[in-house]
């Protein structure tokens, strides 16, 4: 069964610091892997994608991925965190042969000044 | 950007009464789905839904739920005789493709309050 592990439930760096958020996932075939931010009561935001193409995906607001097979990783960085990259990051991947996406427990990320 | 649209954003309903969420997919995704957040947990997948029928769905997606799309453009989730339990934020969601090879576009939300 196919899952994903999102090390570290709270993630904070200062403003300007790199951002680093792991995910780790478990799939016996090759998977679709997504990374979601969440804002304070608001809705899921896709920030990237994996879909089987480059393995360096870059997303939205400066943020890429990186997928590692040999690693089955697919962690999430930024190079210079901002104040208002501080949200909720969920890792996802999508299950072969279904409609569905398995969501990791996701990280909260804190930027201070 | 198209968006997925989810009415109302918050809900209060008495336990045992029946609740409606709304949602109005993308013109073009073919694919829809809901998915639930009860506060402080996991994203958790409800149901999948294409042509007209449920794909499918969770364990969590009992007799009390039904899923319709009435017309071209709703997307509807009917929770029968709520209980305290289902209390949580609701998201839509869409997708071109299947699996999401194109992304899923999922909505802001409903969050349902039962008391």
């Amino acid at each position: 069964a196919q899952s994903v592990t999102q090390l570290g439930s709270h993630v904070s760096v200062s403003e300007g610091a790199l951002v680093l958020l792991r995910c780790n996932y478990s799939s016996s075939v090759p998977p679709y892997l997504f990374w979601y931010v969440q804002y304070p009561n608001q809705g899921l935001q896709l920030l990237l994608k994996y879909t089987s193409a480059a393995t360096l995906v870059k997303g939205i607001n400066g943020f890429e991925a990186e997928f590692k097979k040999s690693e089955t990783s697919f962690h999430l960085t930024k190079p210079s965190a901002h104040m208002s990259d501080a949200a909720e990051y969920f890792c996802a991947v999508s299950v072969y042969n279904t409609d569905k996406l398995i969501f990791g427990t996701g990280t909260r990320l804190q930027v201070f000044p | 950007e198209p968006e997925v649209t989810q009415t109302p954003s918050h809900q209060v309903t008495q336990m045992g009464q029946e609740v409606i969420l709304r949602c109005v997919p993308i013109s073009n995704h073919l694919y829809f789905y809901w998915y639930r957040q009860i506060l402080g947990q996991k994203v958790e997948f409800l149901v999948s839904f294409y042509n007209n029928e449920i794909s499918e769905k969770s364990e969590i997606f009992d007799d009390q739920f039904s899923v319709e799309r009435p017309d071209g453009s709703n997307f509807t989730l009917k929770i029968r005789s709520t209980k305290l339990e289902d209390s949580a934020m609701y998201f839509c969601a869409s997708s071109e493709r299947r699996q999401g090879a194109n992304g899923y576009t999922f909505g802001s939300g409903t969050r349902l309050t039962v008391v």
